[in-house]
């Protein structure tokens, strides 16, 4: 069954830097574009980024554009997103996602916390 | 990009129907079919229910339906059960390889 496991999450300052992964299994990892989505506390999903099954193409949120960089290592079925120059208002749950064949987010993970706060 | 306009809230009865809409843009809703639906308990991460408008993912139950009219989409939950009870979001493709989702919509059961 596919599972996604997101790890990284926790508290930083405003400004500082912090690294999500998510690992993959189930499903053949390399074939399958992935997003990150986030939730605020209290607040709806918003997505945030997307990486092609082969890293061609990433793109990116125009609220996070030009801090996060979404990246994947299919010899180790993970997928990063590293978060730079965080704000207070990026303080989230953040969702790893798969991009399914029924063009769909097919399957989320448990989310992990990152809370910016000084 | 604006998030998707749903309901705050929406709510029925046991075994009544209810159904949340999801207006968007010419842009986005109007121009694709790819808006989808998803549900979140509390706590819980959120659930695919409903894909490409109106198709429903193995072991969605077919008392959930999609459809979509213009610049809107319609999620229908019919035969309402206790379960139901949830949080509901529609997202939708926007071209540019960009997504949206809608701000959600908490589904009561009475």
């Amino acid at each position: 069954q596919v599972q996604l496991v997101e790890s990284g999450g926790g508290v930083v300052q405003p400004g500082r830097s912090l690294r999500l992964s998510c690992a993959a299994s189930g499903f053949t990892f390399s074939t399958y574009g992935m997003h990150w989505v986030r939730q605020a506390p209290g607040k709806g999903l918003e997505w945030v980024a997307v990486i092609w099954y082969d890293e061609s193409n990433k793109y990116y949120a125009d609220s996070v554009k030009g801090r996060f960089t979404i990246s994947r290592d299919t010899s180790k079925n993970m997928v990063y997103l590293q978060m730079n120059s965080l704000r207070a208002e990026d303080t989230a749950v953040y969702y790893c996602v798969k991009w399914g064949a029924s063009r769909g987010f097919d399957y989320w993970g448990q989310g992990s916390l990152v809370i910016v706060s000084s | 990009q604006s998030a998707l306009t749903q309901p705050p809230s929406a709510s029925g009865s046991l075994g009544q129907s209810v159904t949340i809409s999801c207006t968007g843009t010419s842009s986005d809703v109007g121009r694709y079919n790819y808006v989808s639906w998803y549900q979140q308990h509390p706590g819980k991460a959120p659930k695919f229910m409903i894909y490409e408008v109106s198709k429903r993912p193995s072991g969605v139950p077919d008392r959930f339906s999609g459809s979509k009219s213009g610049n809107t989409a319609s999620l229908t939950v019919s035969g309402l059960q206790a379960e139901d009870e949830a949080d509901y979001y529609c997202s939708s493709y926007t071209g540019n390889n960009n997504w949206v989702f809608g701000g959600g919509t908490k589904l009561t059961i009475l």
